[in-house]
């Protein structure tokens, strides 16, 4: 069955901790997006990339950081310098760049 | 600035009732593309739909339909004899071409409830 799998499904962080959340996808797309969602809110764009060993900024990158290794992984480091990390974290993947974006079942984030 | 508004937080209706959750967007570009996510509480969000600003015809999936209106800037999401199973949050997102990628801006979202 192809599709987007993260783990985990909750995650709590203390104080001071980096956490890394994974994303994977076995769809063979190109473009991998992180975006946050906090309640009752949409969704905003924390990191994308175009294709491996390449990324970009979102609108709201700062205390975060991720690598894009291999194709089908692209995973978010939420580290200490996020200072209100509590959130819904949804990866995304399209084929390429102007395609539709498909989402996984996301991790939620609580910090202890 | 892109921005997508939809103005209605919630919405409940009863089971078979015809229900329309609004969307207005604003954009500088010419090219851009309109989507709906459906989120049943699960948390994932579903793809339901793209449109491109090319293309104002409207359409019918089922018992879904779009009305997409360029000079209204809107893209209205209809659902036609409500099922239970619609209860979920449903997002209205603009994808303007910025820098060669495609960067979703979502509205709020509409929590959608059908009582039975």
């Amino acid at each position: 069955d192809g599709g987007i799998t993260q783990s985990p499904k909750y995650l709590f962080r203390k104080e001071g901790q980096n956490v890394t959340l994974s994303c994977e996808q076995n769809l063979n797309h190109d473009a991998m997006y992180w975006y946050r969602q906090d309640p009752g809110q949409g969704l905003r764009l924390i990191y994308y990339s175009q294709i491996v060993n390449d990324f970009q900024k979102g609108d709201i990158a700062e205390g975060y950081s991720v690598s894009r290794e291999k194709k089908e992984s692209f995973p978010l480091t939420v580290t200490s310098a996020q200072k209100n990390p509590t959130a819904f974290y949804l990866c995304a993947s399209s084929i390429g760049v102007w395609e539709t974006q498909y989402f996984g079942p996301g991790t939620r984030l609580l910090v202890l | 600035a892109q921005k997508v508004t939809q103005a209605q937080t919630e919405i409940s209706v009863v089971e078979k009732e015809d229900v329309t959750l609004d969307c207005v967007y604003e954009t500088r570009d010419t090219t851009y593309y309109l989507f709906w996510y459906k989120q049943p509480p699960s948390g994932e969000l579903v793809f339901l739909i793209r449109r491109n600003s090319f293309d104002e015809q409207n359409e019918i999936s089922g018992r879904y339909s779009w009305n997409f209106q360029k000079s209204t800037s809107s893209f209205n999401f209809t659902i036609t004899a409500s099922q239970v199973v619609d209860s979920a949050v449903y997002f209205c997102a603009l994808s303007p071409l910025i820098q060669g990628a495609q960067k979703l801006v979502f509205g709020q979202g509409t929590r959608l409830t059908i009582n039975p």
